[in-house]
């Protein structure tokens, strides 16, 4: 079982529906998730980063985390055309220091 | 203005030959990271550095080389010993600032390897 998993999509989702993108992870102590967004040809950016159970609200995006199954998800309302990319979602598994581990990523398509 | 740089943006490297990538922060931050990503494909830790003088080996260490003698900077050697070395390769830095220590990494833009 890989440590952190996203579904590798292609996501289609029509301009200004809600676009959800999931991830599981394994380690069941880890305490610290986070999502990058990743356009073509160039370095992830960070969006959103998650400490605690529930949602984290910023602009059009939310972060969902339930640590019970785990989980994290990334919901993007009135998605746009900008919005396509592919979104990594990243755990600091425990043990592991500060160490980052990357989903492969989840490709999202959002059409006109 | 504060940032991640590396360079070049582009380099080729023929069949046998070490080439270095350059990483470079003014965040002041301790921790630095070396990713390479294959197309389609996730980032893969190669190196990192928690702190000056001292780094450790990621998942994908062997046939690369790292040092890390100034907090801002953290080169990586790609050797002739990594056989397949045709990739983006992604540097980070993560750490304390404005009074407080972030688990969040930021990325430089990134260098295109590719071996011809």
């Amino acid at each position: 079982q890989k440590e952190v998993e996203q579904n590798s999509g292609p996501l289609s989702v029509p301009e200004g529906a809600i676009a959800s993108l999931n991830c599981t992870y394994s380690d069941r102590g880890s305490q610290s998730f986070f999502w990058y967004r990743q356009y073509s040809g160039k370095s992830p950016e960070l969006i959103m980063f998650i400490y605690s159970n529930g949602d984290k609200e910023d602009g059009r995006f939310t972060a969902q985390l339930n640590k019970a199954s785990q989980y994290v998800s990334l919901l993007i309302r009135d998605s746009q055309p900008s919005d396509s990319a592919t979104y990594l979602c990243a755990v600091i598994i425990t043990g592991g220091g500060n160490k980052l581990t990357f989903g492969t990523g989840t490709q999202l398509k959002v059409e006109l | 203005d504060g940032g991640i740089t590396q360079s070049p943006k582009y380099l080729f490297r023929k069949e046998g030959q070490n080439v270095t990538l350059s990483c470079e922060q003014n965040l002041n931050h301790d921790a630095m990271y070396w990713y390479r990503q294959d197309p389609g494909q996730g980032l893969r830790l190669i190196y990192y550095s928690q702190i000056v003088n001292d780094f450790q080996k990621g998942d994908i260490a062997e046939g690369y080389s790292v040092s890390r003698e100034k907090k801002e900077s953290f080169p990586l050697t790609v050797t002739s010993a990594q056989k397949n070395p045709t990739a983006f390769y992604l540097c980070a830095s993560q750490g304390f600032r404005d009074g407080r220590v972030y688990n969040e990494q930021f990325f430089g833009p990134g260098t295109r390897l590719t071996v011809l």
